[in-house]
């Protein structure tokens, strides 16, 4: 079985400041991670991914997240945050193991509120 | 490229109806996944359908189904309508599903059960 945590409902930071949104998850075999942002009434847009390699990924729109196996954790973060990065930021997981096809596990989700 | 078109948009039913749901995936993409999301659930994973066949299934009821045509469009269906079925349904799309690429998700197909 696969699952993911986000232990944050809610994260709040300032315009220009960095901002971290949490995830850990837990798979049986290796994992695939991902993040993905929900804008109102809208679906899910992709935001980055790890497969493998270099534990630091890099994606769309300045956001980045560390790998970090020994934590089983994928945090998202961002340098300098805007206030057109509040939204709803979801972390999933998926087995790397061919049976699990294309399910994905979603997280609770994060919003997260930037003030100017 | 166009993405995941799903259709309708929006729905109204009454308790004890049924309804069909549409998804277009990326032309090209052969795995269609199904996500029911609520305020309560969060985002659950329904079915996942890869060359017309079901690859994978959630936890729901068997009032919940799913088929997916030759060109890889998809369909879901909720028989028996409960109050509890409002929610966003969302569709997403992949090339194959298993590797390690993303999924391109709809804008989703709001469900009022009324």
């Amino acid at each position: 079985a696969q699952s993911v945590a986000q232990p944050e409902d809610q994260v709040n930071v300032a315009e220009g400041n960095p901002l971290t949104v949490k995830c850990t998850y837990s798979v049986s075999g290796n994992p695939y991670l991902f993040w993905y942002v929900q804008y109102p009434n809208r679906g899910l847009q992709f935001l980055l991914k790890y497969i493998t390699g270099d534990n630091l990924v890099k994606g769309s729109y300045g956001f980045e997240a560390e790998f970090n196996k020994s934590q089983t954790s994928f945090h998202l973060k961002k340098p300098s945050a805007l206030v057109s990065d509040s939204a709803l930021y979801f972390c999933a997981v998926r087995d790397q193991k061919k049976s699990s096809g294309d399910k994905l596990t979603f997280g609770t989700g994060t919003r997260l509120a930037v003030r100017p | 490229k166009a993405g995941v078109t799903q259709t309708p948009r929006y729905l109204i039913k009454t308790r004890g109806q049924q309804v069909t749901l549409s998804c277009s995936p990326i032309s090209g993409h052969r795995s269609v996944s199904w996500y029911q999301q609520t305020p309560g659930q969060g985002l659950q994973f329904l079915f996942e359908y890869f060359s017309e066949t079901q690859r994978n299934k959630g936890n729901f009821p068997g009032r919940f189904s799913g088929r997916q045509f030759s060109n890889s469009r998809s369909e879901m269906n909720v028989s028996t309508l409960e109050l509890g079925d409002s929610a966003l349904y969302l569709c997403a799309s992949s090339p194959s599903g298993a590797s390690g690429t993303e999924a391109f998700f709809g804008q989703g197909t709001r469900l009022t059960v009324v």
